[in-house]
């Protein structure tokens, strides 16, 4: 079976570009993360979803970032405009479940995004 | 402060022996506690959940779990170069795992 896919996995960028982050979750998973990773901030959750309805933005860091889910198959994480600070590598998981406690978390390759 | 700590580590341990990794939360209303692996350059993966205090086994692993102390830690036996890699705690307030806060890491580096 196929895993999270992410793309591109990798994106160099000039600063004040729009950048556009894909991910198809794993087919029937019915929850869906976005997270951000830095060597500075560690692993970061931004936004996750239940059956494509946004749960929880808090951690969305500003009006810039963007995410949906039009539907069950497909998720995009848009950064509009882009900033050097916003180099990371971005991460999208699934999961079959929300809230249940034998349930797992899967992450995809992950996009390594550089802003210039 | 950050909600969860952990040691960045280098952390490093003869092959075979045992390695112990440590991590330490803030927010008592944490219920449920993870531990992912994450090879270099590559995604988390899980390995172990706790959501009680005291240990759980699972192979070589073992997690603990001190609730009063807020303190998680993992020990991994018998330590394979395969285990070389980053370990990432993370606590949740649900006993569901939607909602992860994850510590930096720490790098686990066994010497053949």
């Amino acid at each position: 079976d196929a895993g999270v896919i992410q793309s591109p996995r990798h994106e160099v960028t000039e600063m004040g570009q729009e950048v556009t982050l894909r991910c198809k979750p794993i087919s029937g998973h019915n929850s869906l993360f976005w997270y951000r990773q830095t060597m500075m901030r560690g692993l970061e959750l931004l936004i996750y979803f239940n059956n494509n309805v946004p749960i929880d933005d808090s951690g969305m860091p500003e009006d810039r970032f963007s995410a949906k889910m039009p539907n069950a198959s497909f998720s995009t994480l848009k950064i509009q405009p882009s900033e050097p600070r916003d180099s990371a590598v971005y991460f999208c998981a699934s999961s079959l479940q929300m809230g249940s406690p034998t349930d797992t978390q899967y992450f995809g390759p992950g996009t390594r995004l550089t802003v210039l | 402060q950050k909600e969860v700590e952990q040691n960045s580590g280098p952390l490093s341990v003869p092959e075979g022996a045992i390695a112990s990794l440590n991590c330490t939360y803030s927010d008592r209303g944490s219920q449920s506690f993870f531990w992912y692996r994450q090879y270099s350059g590559k995604s988390p993966e899980l390995i172990m959940s706790i959501y009680s205090n005291g240990d759980k086994e699972d192979g070589r692993f073992t997690a603990q779990l001190n609730k009063a102390s807020q303190y998680v830690s993992l020990l991994i036996r018998d330590s394979q170069p395969s285990d070389s890699a980053t370990y990432l705690c993370a606590a949740s307030r649900d006993f569901g795992n939607e909602k992860l806060t994850f510590g930096t890491g720490t790098r686990l580096t066994i010497i053949p």
